[in-house]
């Protein structure tokens, strides 16, 4: 069965402190991984694609890494900016329109 | 540009109500996805529109209505809601590609409120 889990719930971080979050996966064939920011109330803002084992993007403080079973969301000196529920979704092949997210880390960097 | 827009973004309406949620992308996808979202939960898949028919549901009540008028519009009618479908509403768009990954953009969201 496919499934996404993404570690820890949620996470504590003073400005400057870095870290990362994890998303593991379990799915029949990854066509992609895909990484989400989401504010209260607001829509999943997209950050990241990723489908291939050894790939990494980066974006500003935020850098994404996938392999065969995880992909990590490394943030570097975070600001209180940066502080949303980040979200990671996979798509298996065979099954295109369909995304299984994560529940989501939800991330608090203090100043 | 990879913006989806939703209309209105907040929505009070009573049980024997009849509304209406819209949303529009002009990216050129091809593919239209519904959203419902409760809080501290990450989003729950309705429907799935693909070249403007309906290719999945998930086994949604029907008190909820889907439409794709074309392929930059998707709508969602609401009837006889009920308390528990309070929640957020979320758009998705995608290029329906067939082999690679196919990333979903997501409009604001639509809040509902049903009493």
């Amino acid at each position: 069965e496919d499934q996404v889990t993404q570690s820890p719930e949620a996470l504590r971080l003073q400005e400057g402190e870095s870290s990362s979050l994890n998303c593991s996966y379990t799915v029949s064939g990854l066509r992609g991984l895909f990484w989400y920011r989401q504010d209260p109330g607001k829509g999943p803002e997209f950050l990241f694609t990723l489908y291939s084992a050894g790939e990494e993007k980066e974006k500003e403080r935020l850098k994404a890494t996938l392999t065969k079973k995880e992909s990590f969301l490394h943030i570097t000196a975070p600001k209180p900016e940066d502080s949303a529920t980040y979200l990671c979704a996979v798509q298996a092949r065979g099954n295109f329109n369909k995304f299984y997210f994560g529940s989501g880390t939800k991330l608090n960097v203090k100043p | 540009d990879t913006e989806v827009t939703q209309t209105p973004k907040h929505l009070v309406m009573g049980m024997t109500n009849k509304k209406s949620l819209k949303c529009e992308q002009h990216m050129g996808h091809r593919a239209m996805y519904w959203y419902k979202q409760k809080a501290k939960k990450p989003p729950e898949l309705m429907f799935v529109y693909s070249y403007e028919k309906l290719s999945i549901n998930e086994s949604v009540p029907s008190r909820f209505s889907p439409e794709c008028p074309n392929s930059s519009l998707l709508n969602l009618h609401l009837h006889a809601l009920q308390p528990e479908d309070s929640a957020l509403y979320l758009c998705a768009s995608s290029q329906a590609r067939d082999r690679a990954p196919d990333t979903q953009y997501f409009g604001p969201g639509t809040r509902l409120t049903v009493l």
